[in-house]
């Protein structure tokens, strides 16, 4: 069975950095395309960054710059570093997997919180 | 960059049919999918591209898409449908989610 469980998240200062990871199982990270999506408290879906198969990596204006996606191969993770967070960053992250070619997410993760705040 | 508009909220009462649409530019050129997702929990797929149902997921949901605006219709409706509903489609390597529709069931 596919699973992904993420970690990192926590309550961070603004300015500051964070890294999260998500640990997958019964598929290849490597082999897939692989995404984090975000959602702010009592708001909506928000896409954050995507990484392919191949390698090439996309995110969303919001982020860009800020926001840097990976994987680990060897362990099997999907990893986002998260520098120069904003209050607006708060949000609950989701690691999913993407169907390639067609664009959409089969599979989620259960989420870990990020928190932006003095 | 591309939107997609959804309603914010539709009532419908137990075995009726709940309709939510999504609307974008050209939306029926695109591919469409939707999620639901009850709270406290993580998004589900529950319909891919425009009108397929991912393995376990009831008849009762279904879906189209054409000109301007797709649609997810979940035919006799029933309590456990109660959920936020994200339609979302791809355009060019950006990932674009609807704003959710909540499906209240009274």
């Amino acid at each position: 069975d596919v699973q992904l469980v993420e970690s990192g998240g926590g309550l961070v200062q603004p300015g500051g950095s964070l890294r999260l990871s998500c640990a997958a199982s019964g598929f290849n990270v490597s082999s897939n395309y692989m995404s984090w999506v975000r959602q702010a408290p009592g708001k909506g879906l928000e896409w954050v960054s995507v990484i392919y198969s191949g390698g090439s990596t996309y995110y969303a204006d919001s982020v860009k710059g800020r926001f840097t996606i990976s994987r680990d191969n060897s362990k099997n993770t999907l990893n986002v570093q998260m520098s120069s967070l904003r209050v607006d960053d708060t949000a609950v992250y989701y690691c999913a997997r993407v169907v390639g070619s067609w664009y959409y997410f089969d599979n989620w993760g259960q989420g870990t919180l990020v928190t932006v705040s003095t | 960059s591309y939107e997609l508009t959804q309603s914010p909220s539709v009532s419908v009462s137990p075995g009726q049919t709940a309709s939510i649409t999504c609307s974008g530019d050209k939306l029926g050129d695109k591919y469409v999918c939707w999620y639901q997702q009850k709270l406290g929990q993580s998004p589900i797929l529950v319909i891919y591209q425009d009108f397929k149902r991912p393995s376990g997921i009831p008849e009762r949901f279904s879906g189209s898409n054409s000109g301007n605006t797709a649609t997810l219709t979940i035919s006799g409706t029933q309590a456990m449908d109660e959920a936020d509903y994200y339609c979302q489609t791809w355009d060019s390597h950006t990932f674009v989610f609807g704003s959710g529709t909540r499906v209240t069931v009274v």
